[in-house]
């Protein structure tokens, strides 16, 4: 069954890029029909879709945050990755990673809380 | 844009009682990308139905899901301890994107 796994630095200075990474586990990730996304969810608050990848490579990404965001795959390492550039304290979040081999996420990651403080 | 309004916001029931969610689409959608999820404490989401009414693998048979164009519910038949969390819909739009409904909070009354 696949499993995935965030991971990246929990503090992040403002103004500054936040960059986490994402292991998959079972299956290799440039093979398979999936989008692999990142999802946040800001303390307290719901869930925020933040973009996806496909297996091939073709990025697709939230309006709301399309100019600092890059999502992009190590088929090497069987990861993908997001940056989020100058990074604000309303960034503060827990972050997600899923796949999605349809229109719906499953499985999740079990998150990461990044935090942006100086 | 498409935007998910679900109601209420929070939902104050007794264990055994019947749980009642709906999620409004902005505009219709095909039934085939409306999903809900759920959330407990501390935990990432969990896929209960997709496809609108076909339940994730493991998904007991007292969650349910209906619905078509821009009207969407989650019932859960009967209330069990480990159900009271948030509940999410989402939708799977053009271009593509991804959107979530703001979350009902079902908690023990």
């Amino acid at each position: 069954q696949m499993h995935l796994q965030e991971s990246g630095p929990g503090l992040v200075k403002p103004s500054e890029t936040l960059s986490l990474t994402c292991t998959v586990s079972v299956g290799s990730i440039s093979s398979s029909s999936y989008f692999w996304a990142w999802i946040r969810q800001p303390p307290e608050k719901g869930l925020e879709w933040i973009g996806s990848v496909y297996h091939s490579g073709s990025t697709y990404y939230n309006p709301s945050l399309r100019s600092r965001v890059t999502i992009s795959v190590d088929t090497s390492k069987n990861q993908f990755s997001l940056k989020l550039r100058s990074v604000t304290a309303a960034d503060t979040a827990v972050y997600y990673c899923a796949s999605a081999d349809d229109y719906w996420f499953d499985p999740w990651g079990q998150g990461t809380l990044v935090t942006v403080s100086s | 844009e498409v935007v998910l309004t679900q109601s209420p916001g929070t939902l104050s029931l007794s264990p055994g009682e019947r749980a009642t969610v709906s999620c409004r689409a902005s505009q219709s959608i095909s039934s085939s990308y409306l999903a809900w999820y759920q959330q407990r404490p501390g935990q990432a989401p969990r896929l209960l139905i997709y496809g609108a009414s076909s339940r994730a693998t493991g998904i007991p048979d007292r969650f349910s899901g209906s619905g078509s164009g821009t009207d969407f519910t989650l019932t859960i038949s009967r209330l069990e301890p480990e159900d009271f969390a948030v509940y999410y819909c989402q939708q799977y739009g053009s271009s593509p994107t991804w959107t979530f409904g703001q979350g009902t909070k079902v908690e023990i009354k």
